[in-house]
């Protein structure tokens, strides 16, 4: 079956580096993104990952190794409004996106 | 580029009416469109899959009859829910991607209807 795994929860310091992990298991890969979903709104997509390295957007980055079904997306200068929850999502060899269940980020002062 | 809006934001009605939630892509055409449902501090869950011009793909345990889909065009698509009740309430969410673009591209998402039936 196809299966997206990420913490549930996380916690880190205002100004801190943070990083969120998820492992994957999809029928075919045609790329895994991150989203970020504050509290009460709809998420809003920060990064695509198809080949295996980093790709970095200002304080965010995110990281794919397809030969282990893992991606990682960092996040550097926490911020309070960082506090969100960040969902990790893959698309299939039918271009349908699987979802993770999320990981809520607590940032404290 | 790539923006979504969903309106209304927010419903509030009483039980047995029906409600619609309209789903928009301004600057692309979305041949396909999605429509999620969220409950209080859960995952997004897929409800179903809004194609142009034909019939929409429900994941299974969504009642088709409850929630209606029509996607009459390449910039709209609206979800029908039926008769709503209480169990019903919850944060309705479209999304649709710039497939013009490529079949890779994200999912952008509307602002979300947050629905409350009493």
């Amino acid at each position: 079956g196809q299966n997206i795994d990420q913490p549930t929860e996380m916690t880190a310091t205002e100004g801190a580096i943070v990083q969120i992990n998820c492992t994957y298991q999809t029928s075919g890969f045609n790329g895994l993104f991150w989203y970020q979903q504050h509290a009460g709104e709809a998420p809003t997509f920060l990064s695509y990952n198809v080949l295996d390295g980093l790709e970095e957007k200002g304080r965010f980055s995110s990281f794919l190794s397809r030969s282990k079904g893992y991606s990682y997306l960092l996040l550097k200068e926490l911020q309070m409004k960082d506090s969100a929850s960040y969902l990790c999502a893959c698309m299939d060899s039918n271009y349908q996106l699987i979802w993770g269940a999320g990981t809520k980020l607590i940032i404290k002062p | 580029g790539a923006v979504v809006s969903q309106h209304p934001s927010w419903v509030i009605c009483k039980s047995g009416t029906s409600v619609k939630i309209e789903c928009r892509s301004l600057d692309f055409q979305a041949t396909t469109m999605f429509w999620y449902r969220q409950f209080p501090k859960q995952s997004l869950m897929l409800m179903a899959t809004s194609n142009e011009g034909s019939k929409a793909t429900y994941e299974q345990g969504v009642e088709k009859d409850k929630f209606l889909i029509n996607h009459a065009s390449l910039t709209l698509s609206t979800l029908t829910v039926t008769s709503a009740h209480p169990e019903d309430s919850s944060f309705y969410i479209c999304s649709a991607s710039d497939r013009g673009r490529g079949e890779s591209q994200p999912q952008h998402f509307g602002d979300g209807t947050r629905l409350s039936i009493l």
